[in-house]
């Protein structure tokens, strides 16, 4: 299977703790964007990468979270202190650069904070 | 600020019938409009996309139709099926990063 993957899929975890999750995209795909779904809603940008460089951060994305790409290939995504309210599907995209380049999706990584 | 605004929250269509759903937005820069198609448990898929310069676009039993005055544009199933029952979403991209501005989504069942 050559499409986006993310682990874990699910997580669960108690208030305060850290979470890491991991994206590894399409490989010849050089961009790589991270999403957050809260249940019944669409999918909100949190930030995105070209090759190895952090290009934009959502406002959602507090001093908490910090995203790496090193290499320019897979990408984490860390929540540090994790809260209930971050309790979501983390979802990792990635897509050719230029144009209007299709974006493909991985399954996501279920977060529940108790 | 909701910058796509989508409806209905929920549909329900008899096999053999049209789906039509519904997006609205309200900045004219957006230059790309995708819907996306998702099931329970996973990613969302593209399923078809628009843009401002062309009015209709079909592709199979699916037709984007785009009112650029209006600034609306909608999703049409034609015979739907039950294996169309997920939810939909339309989104709107601008800019060089192509970020996506998702609606807030449809869940449409089709019942057999």
């Amino acid at each position: 299977d050559t499409g986006v993957s993310q682990d874990p899929r699910h997580k669960i975890t108690k208030r305060g703790q850290n979470v890491t999750f991991r994206c590894d995209p399409i490989s010849e795909h050089n961009r790589l964007y991270w999403y957050r779904q809260t249940l019944g809603q669409g999918p909100e940008f949190l930030t995105y990468f070209q090759n190895e460089a952090q290009l934009e951060k959502s406002r959602l994305l507090s001093d908490r979270f910090s995203a790496e790409r090193p290499k320019g290939s897979f990408s984490t995504l860390e929540i540090q202190r994790t809260e209930q309210g971050d309790s979501a599907m983390y979802l990792c995209a990635s897509s050719f650069g230029g144009g209007t380049g299709e974006q493909y999706f991985g399954p996501g990584t279920r977060l529940t904070v108790t | 600020q909701q910058q796509v605004k989508q409806s209905p929250q929920s549909l329900i269509v008899q096999k053999g019938g049209i789906s039509i759903i519904n997006c609205a937005y309200e900045n004219t820069a957006f230059d790309y409009f995708p819907w996306y198609q998702q099931f329970p448990g996973k990613g969302p898929a593209l399923l078809i996309a628009i843009r401002p310069d062309v009015s209709e676009k079909k592709e199979g039993r699916f037709t984007i139709s785009f009112n650029k005055s209006a600034k609306q544009f909608s999703l049409h199933i034609m015979d739907s099926q039950p294996g169309d029952s997920a939810t939909y979403f339309c989104a709107v991209i601008m800019g060089a990063g192509n970020m996506l501005t998702f609606g807030g989504g449809t869940r449409l069942m089709v019942k057999p």
